[in-house]
């Protein structure tokens, strides 16, 4: 019974590259949640999404930054551009339902030269 | 502004001793969780409390909810060099349209030295 994957777990970017970060949530469940971890910080919320829709993205910064959970396949958290503050740990969770308990992945450490 | 307050935010004890961790807000929560966070690792969920002055234990872990569930309060017994990690609370506050939207305090990075 896989947790959740979070996939590449390092990514090296450059300025102004795009990078994309993958999250299959546990089987079962259809609802995803991205937070954002700076060094020496607590998790920020960024978005929570259900299959095809983006239910709340309060967190998410309005230039660059985008999420899709398509009805088949993972979650993609997209982030145009690059720049150096982006370089943080990126953490998808899944739940069964809304409010339920989240389960974290191993998160997607990126970093932007 | 950080709406968990975690203290302290660094902690360094010698095993054996027992130290206590605190969570505080000035808002409501529904519920709130504690993980525990390894280096290069995702966070573990450790308890969810619920109910206003709930007390829940897991082996020498002894948490509790306040009363008004405004904050919440991490007690290690006899600390072990395994404790060591980064501790984090977390809640979704009242009112939030039950979206599981988790706020996070800052964490308190301990460590157990042998």
């Amino acid at each position: 019974n896989a947790g959740v994957m979070q996939n590449p777990r390092h990514l090296v970017r450059r300025r102004g590259q795009e990078a994309r970060l993958r999250c299959s949530p546990m089987k079962g469940h259809s609802h995803v949640y991205w937070y954002r971890q700076l060094p020496e910080e607590g998790l920020k919320f960024m978005v929570y999404l259900q299959k095809e829709n983006i239910i709340d993205e309060s967190g998410m910064p309005k230039e660059r930054f985008s999420a899709e959970f398509p009805k088949e396949g993972p979650s993609i958290l997209r982030i145009q551009q690059v720049v150096r503050g982006d370089s943080a740990a990126y953490f998808c969770a899944s739940s069964l339902t809304s409010g339920d308990i989240q389960y974290f992945g191993a998160g997607t450490r990126l970093s932007v030269l | 502004t950080q709406l968990l307050e975690q203290s302290p935010q660094f902690l360094s004890i010698q095993e054996g001793e027992n130290l206590t961790v605190y969570c505080n807000s000035s808002s409501v929560f529904s519920s709130l969780q504690w993980y525990r966070q390894e280096p290069g690792e995702g966070p573990v969920l450790l308890v969810t409390v619920v109910t206003g002055g709930e007390v829940k234990k897991l082996k020498r872990l002894t948490f509790q909810f306040g009363d008004a569930r405004k904050d919440s309060s991490l007690h290690i017994t006899a600390a072990q060099p395994g404790d060591t990690g980064l501790y984090l609370c977390a809640g979704e506050r009242i009112g939030s349209s039950n979206t599981g939207k988790l706020i996070f305090g800052q964490g308190t990075t301990l460590q157990v030295k042998p």
